[in-house]
């Protein structure tokens, strides 16, 4: 029972390259969610959707993008990597027609040098 | 907009102590009142919830009542572990379920034996 996967785990970046990070789940969900995880900020919402071939922006959207081409996948893209982007990066999805809770995935931690 | 407050941390308390964690709440209409626990290098995992007003959420001995009254969900627990040594975050959930959590900035909680 994977639930909510997320790939990579880690990654370190140079400014100005790109990446894909991949959240994949497996409990049908129609709503995900990306976020993201600074120090003392707690968790902000980068981009969310509510169902395959939809997307909306989120709290913080600038500088990605994301893709929900199939519905158990949710993309976030970086096209130009800043150091401000050096942050933990979770995934959640949610079921019940969005009433019911989020599960989590258990993050990357990307790094931008 | 919405928005939660939750205590700063780090809150450091000795085994078998009682714990309080405040939370308070700005939202418009009636929202989903949510606990969330990190454990280090892990993704989010929903502690305990309440949907309405004077709901009692509980899980693992903790605690929370929504109090619309004051707009609060503290979170207790009358005797903590060391291995409830974790970030713990009040979340609220409004409107259609599709625009994701609002999330407090997190309290790290620290249980010394």
């Amino acid at each position: 029972n994977a639930g909510v996967t997320q790939t990579p785990k880690f990654r370190v970046l140079k400014t100005g390259q790109s990446m894909t990070l991949l959240c994949a789940q497996d409990m049908n969900h129609e709503y995900m969610y990306w976020y993201r995880q600074d120090p003392g900020m707690g968790l902000r919402l980068i981009h969310y959707s509510v169902g395959e071939g939809t997307t909306a922006k989120g709290e913080v959207p600038d500088g990605y993008n994301v893709s929900r081409l199939k519905k158990q996948n949710f993309l976030l893209g970086l096209e130009s990597a800043a150091p401000s982007q050096t942050s933990v990066y979770f995934c959640a999805s949610i079921g019940q027609g969005g009433k019911g809770p989020q599960h989590f995935g258990d993050g990357t931690r990307l790094s931008i040098l | 907009g919405n928005s939660v407050t939750q205590m700063e941390g780090p809150v450091t308390l000795s085994e078998e102590a009682f714990l309080t964690i405040n939370c308070t709440y700005t939202a418009t209409g009636y929202p989903s009142l949510f606990w969330y626990v990190q454990y280090p290098g892990e993704g989010l995992q929903l502690l305990l919830k309440a949907t309405k007003a004077d709901d009692k959420g509980s899980n693992k001995g903790f605690e929370a009542t929504y109090r619309k009254e004051t707009t609060s969900f503290h979170l207790e627990k009358g005797s903590v572990q060391v291995s409830d040594s974790a970030v713990y975050f009040c979340a609220l959930h409004s409107g259609g379920g599709a625009d994701g959590l609002t999330f407090g900035k997190g309290t790290h909680l620290i249980i010394q034996p």
